[in-house]
């Protein structure tokens, strides 16, 4: 069955990096757009943008560019969420989620999240 | 500040129906048909139970339903069960690349 599975937990500096992965199970990713959404501690859901899986073509929602990369490892398929200069707003669930292909701008599957915690 | 505006909390005993409203502008709920709405519990990962304003995804129970009038739309959730207890979100696509929030409503089963 269709399974999007994070990268556990990170606990960083202020100014470090951290990358985060998505495996995915269950389906062609090529068929689906990857999203990745950004929820801070007792917040909504931020919409951070959205990766072409069939080329790796990143589009970023306003807010997240610069510090933000969306990225694949082909040989495994693997999507990736690299955010640099860390800092203490930053502190948040990060989900990668699939674009369905039922409708546009509506994910049906959601990885678990991964928390990433920002603190010196 | 979300983008969208929700009730911060919602309220019915099992049984009742309950609707829970989401107002945006005429730049994004306003002007497209893509408003989903998403079930979250408390250390899980949201879930889709509305998307394109009413459509039902596969699985989710017929007591969720969408509806859009203007600016505003709204989940009601009829014959209220235990486990519908959750946050839920509305989102609506806003035009070239956005793609906006509420900022959540906390449904409580009395």
């Amino acid at each position: 069955q269709v399974q999007m599975v994070q990268s556990g937990s990170e606990l960083k500096e202020p100014g470090a990096s951290v990358k985060i992965s998505c495996k995915t199970f269950g389906f062609t990713l090529s068929d689906h757009a990857l999203n990745w959404v950004r929820q801070a501690p007792g917040q909504g859901p931020e919409w951070m943008g959205w990766m072409d899986t069939n080329n790796a073509n990143p589009t970023y929602a306003q807010g997240f560019t610069g510090r933000f990369v969306f990225s694949m490892d082909w040989p495994v398929r693997t999507p990736y969420l690299q955010i640099s200069s860390l800092k203490a707003e930053d502190t948040a669930f990060y989900y990668c989620a699939r674009g369905s292909r039922l409708a546009d701008n509506y994910f049906d599957y959601w990885g678990q999240g991964t928390l990433v915690t920002v603190r010196s | 500040q979300s983008a969208l505006t929700q009730p911060p909390s919602a309220s019915g005993s099992p049984g009742q129906s309950v609707t829970i409203s989401c107002t945006g502008t005429s730049a994004d709920i306003g002007a497209y048909n893509y408003v989903s709405w998403y079930q979250q519990h408390p250390g899980k990962a949201p879930k889709a139970v509305i998307y394109g304003v009413t459509k039902r995804p596969s699985g989710v129970p017929e007591r969720f339903s969408g509806s859009k009038s203007g600016n505003t739309a709204s989940l009601t959730v009829s014959g209220l069960q235990p486990e519908d207890e959750a946050d839920y979100y509305c989102s609506s696509y806003a035009g070239r690349n956005k793609l906006l929030f509420g900022g959540g409503t906390k449904l409580t089963v009395l």
